[in-house]
């Protein structure tokens, strides 16, 4: 089992949905949780951080945290053209870990 | 100036030939890092320094080494480059607790 799963997707959303993107990780010790954007050809870019069980909204973008069932979520509401990317989800043992572990990805496209 | 540099930005290499991948930073961050990413195989993480003494393997560190020369620069070498080491490298950094800031990568072909 990886230590961090996502699904790999693809995954298509007409323009203005909700896109939907999960991560599961095994180590229920892990307190920190990150996700970030990646755009083809281009470096990751955090986008969210969530520490605390519920939800954590930023804009359009919403990370939900459940720790006793190890899940992550990402939600990006009114979905645009310009959300087109991969999408990783990373998970740290503690706020004081040294290194993120991350899933591989999952791609997200938005129709027009 | 980008906040984490590297460099080159493209490398093409003969197997068996040493290489170095050069980073710098300007966030004055400790922590520092070098991942690899394939297709499919998402994020790995070769190398991570939490200061300028202190050096720790990540999960692919065979064929690889690291220098950190100063708490702004981070290098990772390969000895005697194969065809297997060609990916996009990433170097990142961040403060205790929080999310990386990433480069803009190297991509690195093996021939």
């Amino acid at each position: 089992q990886k230590e961090v799963e996502q699904n790999s997707g693809p995954l298509s959303v007409p323009e203005g949905a909700i896109a939907s993107l999960n991560c599961t990780y095994s180590d229920r010790g892990s307190q920190s949780f990150f996700w970030y954007r990646q755009y083809s050809g281009k470096s990751p870019e955090l986008i969210m951080f969530i520490y605390s069980n519920g939800d954590k909204e930023d804009g359009r973008f919403t990370a939900q945290l459940n720790k006793a069932s190890q899940y992550v979520s990402l939600l990006i509401r009114d979905s645009q053209p310009s959300d087109s990317a991969t999408y990783l989800c990373a998970v740290k043992a503690n706020t004081n870990a040294g290194k993120s572990t991350f899933g591989d990805g999952t791609t997200l496209t938005v129709k027009p | 100036d980008a906040d984490v540099t590297q460099t080159p930005r493209n490398r093409i290499t003969k197997t068996g030939k040493r290489i170095m991948l050069e980073c710098s930073q300007t966030k004055g961050h400790d922590r520092m890092y070098w991942y690899r990413q394939d297709p499919g195989l998402g994020l790995r993480l070769i190398y991570y320094s939490f200061d300028v003494k202190d050096i720790n393997k990540g999960e692919i560190s065979d064929g690889y080494s690291v220098s950190r020369q100063a708490q702004a620069k981070f290098s990772l070498s390969l000895e005697s480059a194969i065809p297997n080491q060609t990916a996009l490298y990433f170097c990142a950094t961040s403060p205790t607790g929080y999310g990386y800031t990433f480069g803009s990568g190297t991509r690195l072909t093996v021939v």
